[in-house]
């Protein structure tokens, strides 16, 4: 049981470039999230999924796009990157079990670089 | 959801408990208080939450007071391995189809020493 894994770990973009973040998870949780944290700061949530093929915005979504194709993956994608996406970015996923003990399973982050 | 105040940091001696204090005096009834740290930029790792009475668990208790305005998360004898950012955050009951979105502060950094 590997949980939830990040990929890849480290990665250097020169601005306009794209790629996209690989976040998979075999806990078979519905819920997914991604999020964002530069330093010395909290993280701040980017995009979310409540289940497979459903998406939606969270605090700061715009520059990024995400799809759930398939239920224990979650992909983020920079489509042309800025320097200011220069940030760790980490993977979460939860069990909706309809009440406060929803517990968010972080991935371990993949830190990107924009030059 | 309300929003919290932390300590920006505190140090702890190895082996003594680790108090940590959280202030949410605008947190409304139906709102719980959760605990997550995070050690040196892994992700961010759950430890407890609650609603309005005291929980303990394997890794540390979660004291309420009363009027539910702030919090202490308390580690009982902390180790060097504790030594990570902490994060208290108040969010509303999840309800089945909802996302449990977190919000995050800067949290207390905790210095555990030897």
């Amino acid at each position: 049981n590997a949980g939830v894994t990040q990929t890849p770990k480290f990665r250097v973009l020169k601005t306009g470039q794209s790629m996209t973040l690989l976040c998979a998870q075999d806990m078979n949780h519905e819920y997914m999230y991604w999020y964002r944290q530069d330093p010395g700061m909290g993280l701040r949530l980017i995009h979310y999924s409540v289940g497979e093929g459903t998406t939606a915005k969270g605090e700061v979504p715009d520059g990024y796009n995400v799809s759930r194709l398939k239920k224990q993956n979650f992909l983020l994608g920079l489509e042309s990157a800025a320097p200011s996406q220069t940030s760790v970015y980490f993977c979460a996923s939860s069990y909706p079990s309809g009440g406060a003990e929803e517990t968010q399973y972080f991935g371990p982050g993949t830190r990107l670089l924009v030059l | 959801d309300a929003k919290t105040t932390q300590p920006p940091s505190m140090d702890c001696a190895e082996g003594r408990a680790a108090n940590l204090p959280c202030n949410h005096s605008t947190i409304s009834g139906n709102e719980y208080v959760y605990w997550y740290r995070q050690i040196h930029s892994q992700g961010p790792q759950y430890i407890i939450h609650g609603l309005k009475n005291n929980e303990t668990n394997e890794m540390a208790s979660l004291i309420i007071t009363e009027d539910r305005k702030s919090s202490t998360l308390i580690l009982p004898h902390a180790t060097l391995r504790d030594t990570a950012v902490y994060y208290c955050i108040v969010r509303l009951r999840a309800y089945t189809g909802t996302a449990s979105k977190l919000t995050f502060g800067t949290g207390t950094r905790l210095q555990v020493t030897l």
